[in-house]
């Protein structure tokens, strides 16, 4: 699987857009982008996934540049309860779903 | 719909005894991918069960370590003979198709051997 880089913190203030970038410049044409979330001390949960076009759900937005090379993940209305460990796996279609979660990125929600 | 269901939340063995945990997945969903989350670590996949079937077991120590998924019940990861870096938090998720990436995690299960 190809690797990310994300930063390993952020902060953003209540209320406004958080933008959550990730790098994978060596991901391969059969493997897709997906964010998970943890918040403390419970299970990850599913955030979005996509392959090559924008993506966007209740939860966020996933907009990947034209070379796949690298994606942002946008809360538009950041929240406390959105404070979180929020990670981007790259995996390849048929690879049984076995996730490896790096290190992610530690976003903080300030009032 | 009830989500995914590990017990015991915590647990807490004695060097070499033998650790049980147990994972309900989500009504309907028939896979089950474990996970390990050391101290200050991501989530390291261990494990990938379909009823009655092992299918990915590569990241799974070679020893003392086993896991199933019976017809009936929950899926059991057993841990032989814990030792103190087995202390960790495990997670469950479950999934209702072969080969879905969109997993429901459980709330875990955090072992602290003594």
């Amino acid at each position: 699987d190809a690797k990310t880089t994300q930063p390993p913190s952020m902060d953003c203030a209540e209320g406004r857009a958080a933008n959550l970038p990730c790098n994978h410049s060596t991901i391969s044409g059969n493997e897709y982008v997906y964010w998970y979330r943890q918040i403390h001390s419970q299970g990850p949960q599913y955030i979005i996934h996509g392959l090559k076009n924008n993506e966007t759900n209740e939860m966020a937005s996933l907009i990947i540049t034209e070379d796949r090379k690298s994606s942002t993940l946008i809360l538009p209305h950041a929240t406390l309860r959105d404070t979180a460990v929020y990670y981007c796996i790259v995996i390849e279609a048929g690879s049984w779903g076995k996730f490896q979660f790096g290190a992610g990125t530690q976003v903080v929600v300030t009032p | 719909n009830a989500g995914v269901m590990q017990n015991p939340r915590h647990l807490v063995r004695r060097r070499g005894q033998e650790a049980r945990l147990r994972c309900s997945p989500m009504k309907g969903h028939s896979h089950v991918y474990w996970y390990r989350q050391l101290p200050e670590e991501g989530l390291k996949f261990m494990v990938y069960l379909q009823k009655e079937n092992i299918i990915d077991e590569s990241g799974m120590p070679k020893e003392r370590f086993s896991a199933e998924f019976p017809k009936e019940g929950p899926s059991i990861l057993r841990i032989q003979q814990v030792v103190r870096g087995d202390s960790a938090a495990y997670f469950c998720a479950s999934s209702p198709l072969y080969n879905s990436y969109e997993q429901y995690f459980g709330p875990g299960t955090r072992l602290t051997v003594t």
